[in-house]
């Protein structure tokens, strides 16, 4: 079962325009993760979020993170083509090791 | 470094048969873990490794076994294969597992026939 869930689902959008992802999860955790996968590939880690910390960023890209609202988001400003790909929050609950569990994804397109 | 390295690429089975997948971690990493990525259901945990044992396991059948050897590289099986267990079966390493970033193999894709 997720834990994560992503919203949208599908986003178009054009080049240079910023692109924001939500994600949503069910149970308390430690840190949040968001991860970028091309097509057909496997998934790259962009950043991590402790459940401390509001807000992050790294180089185009900001996360926050509402733990009261078990929420989070990740914004891409100036998108470029390249971004084009599925992106994924990922969630590791609290206690120790627990397993990392991923959303269905936001599958970004951007326009040339 | 080399990253996670998923063998075969490919792979094409038919109902009943069984398969092994392969995942060599990225050096230093002692933690594995494996997902199976299908369209309507995204990204399953199936099970994670660490130091040769088996510390997290997912909902799946007993069918889904896998292992870690000593120098942490990792399979999985798949037994009595069924046309729903046709997807992309994704490695990931990391350092430790919990907040360890997650180092992903470009996955083994499989097809039941």
């Amino acid at each position: 079962s997720q834990q994560g869930e992503e919203d949208p689902q599908a986003l178009s959008i054009q080049e240079g325009e910023n692109a924001t992802m939500n994600c949503s999860y069910k149970t308390s955790i430690n840190n949040l993760q968001w991860y970028r996968q091309n097509s057909g590939r496997g998934l790259v880690h962009l950043i991590l979020i402790r459940s401390n910390e509001r807000e992050k960023h790294s180089g185009r890209l900001r996360v926050t993170l509402d733990t009261s609202k078990k929420s989070s988001s990740l914004l891409i400003t100036a998108s470029r083509a390249a971004d084009t790909a599925s992106y994924f929050c990922a969630t590791g609950g609290l206690g120790g090791y627990q397993k990392v569990t991923f959303g269905i994804g936001t599958k970004l397109q951007v326009i040339p | 470094k080399a990253g996670v390295t998923q063998t075969p690429r490919y792979l094409i089975k038919t109902r009943g048969q069984q398969v092994t997948l392969s995942c060599s971690p990225i050096s230093g990493h002692r933690s594995v873990s494996w997902y199976q990525q299908t369209p309507g259901q995204g990204l399953q945990f199936l099970f994670e490794y660490f130091s040769e044992t088996q510390r997290n396991k997912g909902n799946f059948p007993g069918r889904f076994s896998g292992r870690q050897f000593s120098n942490s590289r990792s399979e999985m099986n798949v037994s009595t294969l069924e046309l729903g267990d046709s997807a992309l079966y994704l490695c990931a390493s990391s350092l430790t597992g919990g907040d360890s970033p997650l180092h992903f193999g470009n996955g083994t894709r499989l097809t039941v026939t």
